[in-house]
């Protein structure tokens, strides 16, 4: 069975300083895996996904995340944060066997203080 | 602009009333999905359709029902049957691609309470 553990439930930086928000996975399958940010009170928007091609991947905002097979690990970074930054993120996996059913983690919330 | 709209954005149940959450996208997406969202936890799927009349139960489908009548269309029915319905509910669609890697879109979901 596929899953996904995020491995802090908050994560505090300073605004211009550097973001890292980690991510480990398991998957029976080859996975895809995805990264979504969630403003309060809002629907999840798409930050960038891993579907076997490259494994540094590049998303919206600044942010990128690496696939490491050997670590199961995907975890997304951003060299600097801004306060608009503050949110919510979920790190997902799809298995890639037909319907796409998504596994969420329990998501990671950044704080930016001034 | 296309998109996943969601109605009402707050809603509120009184004990054994059944509320219908509305979820509509203009994407051309086949497939949707409704999840339920619960402070500290990941989302939850409640059931999905890849075809128009046509669905399958997710992972707590239990007191809860949907229909899929319209290509854009894919309302949620909170059911008595429920008992903790109280949750951000979000709705999303995606393209059906045949290794299952095609991002899903979310609404901006309806917050459900009970009075």
């Amino acid at each position: 069975a596929q899953s996904v553990t995020q491995l802090d439930s908050h994560v505090s930086v300073s605004e211009g300083t550097p973001v890292l928000l980690r991510c480990n996975y398991s998957s029976s399958y080859s996975p895809s895996l995805f990264w979504y940010v969630q403003h309060p009170n809002k629907g999840l928007q798409l930050l960038l996904k891993y579907t076997s091609a490259a494994t540094l991947v590049k998303g919206i905002n600044g942010f990128e995340a690496e696939f490491k097979k050997s670590e199961t690990s995907f975890h997304l970074t951003k060299p600097s944060a801004h306060m608009s930054d503050a949110a919510e993120y979920f790190c997902v996996v799809s298995e890639n066997t037909g319907f796409q059913k998504l596994v969420f983690g329990t998501g990671t919330r950044l704080l930016v203080s001034p | 602009d296309g998109g996943i709209t969601q109605s009402p954005k707050y809603l509120f149940r009184k004990e054994g009333q059944n509320v219908t959450l509305s979820c509509e996208q203009n994407l051309n997406h086949d497939a949707m999905y409704w999840y339920r969202q619960d402070p500290g936890q990941g989302l939850r799927l409640i059931y999905y359709s890849q075809i128009v009349n046509d669905f399958q139960k997710g992972d707590i489908a239990e007191g809860y029902s949907v229909s899929r009548e319209k290509k854009e269309s894919f309302p949620l029915t909170v059911t008595s049957a429920q008992k903790n319905p109280t949750a951000f509910y979000l709705c999303a669609s995606s393209l059906v691609g045949p290794r299952g890697n095609q991002p899903q879109h979310f609404g901006d979901g309806t917050r459900l309470s009970i009075l």
